[in-house]
């Protein structure tokens, strides 16, 4: 059973743009949430993340809103630039830091020139 | 700083087969995690490790899946015998004292069964 949803595989943006990134969860219990970037033959790399008792987080480029009471948050990348290309990954930890982390399916973000 | 160390990068095999991953973490993490992530979905923990002792193997499948962690650095992942399901990408992740907000992903090994 998915506990982390990400409904759209793909994303193409053009360079400049905002790419808007959408994640959904079932369980009422996660409280911190993570974005992590995957480049083709790497492991995933941390990118940015949120507790629960917020509902942003911005760090340079990249934003993450959570909504709690609908159960989703997004990354929104502004500017947009062709080395964000990648797949992005949504993942939440249920109860602390110290909890296991379920991802999602991942989007594939390509920004094109 | 070197990241965590897997190997082999790929490795193809016959079902039935059986199959091992190594990992080296980052010097001083003391938890390591193995996940599985086959392809079109995310990663998926298979098991955690404090230190050598098993913190999480709940979605580990035990008939076939093994994991050792001899004294609390280096681990491997074995697969006895494989199955065409098993193939996936095997990361592991490292960090320090169990922070999963806080944990370092290797590259990861590439696994086709066949």
């Amino acid at each position: 059973d998915q506990q982390v949803k990400q409904n759209s595989p793909s994303l193409s943006v053009q360079e400049g743009r905002i790419s808007i990134l959408n994640c959904d969860y079932t369980n009422s219990m996660f409280d911190y949430f993570l974005w992590y970037k995957k480049y083709p033959a790497e492991g995933p790399t941390f990118l940015i993340s949120i507790s629960s008792i917020k509902d942003k987080n911005e760090d340079g480029r990249f934003t993450v809103f959570l909504n709690k009471s609908a159960k989703h948050l997004s990354l929104h990348i502004v500017p947009s630039q062709p080395g964000d290309s990648a797949v992005y990954f949504c993942a939440a930890l249920e109860g602390s830091t110290l909890g296991r982390l379920y991802f999602g399916r991942g989007t594939q973000l390509t920004v094109w020139p | 700083e070197a990241g965590v160390a897997q190997s082999p990068r790929y490795k193809i095999i016959e079902k039935r087969q059986s199959v091992a991953f190594w990992c080296n973490p980052i010097s001083g993490h003391a938890t390591l995690y193995w996940y599985q992530q086959i392809l079109g979905q995310g990663p998926k923990l298979l098991i955690q490790f404090q230190n050598n002792g098993v913190v999480d193997d709940s979605q580990l499948p035990k008939d076939r899946f093994s994991a050792e962690r001899l004294k609390g650095v280096d681990s491997t992942l074995k697969i006895q015998p494989a199955k065409l399901e098993d193939s996936a990408v095997y990361l592991c992740a490292s960090s320090f004292e169990g922070r999963n907000t806080e944990a370092f992903f290797g590259q990861g090994t590439r696994l086709t069964v066949v």
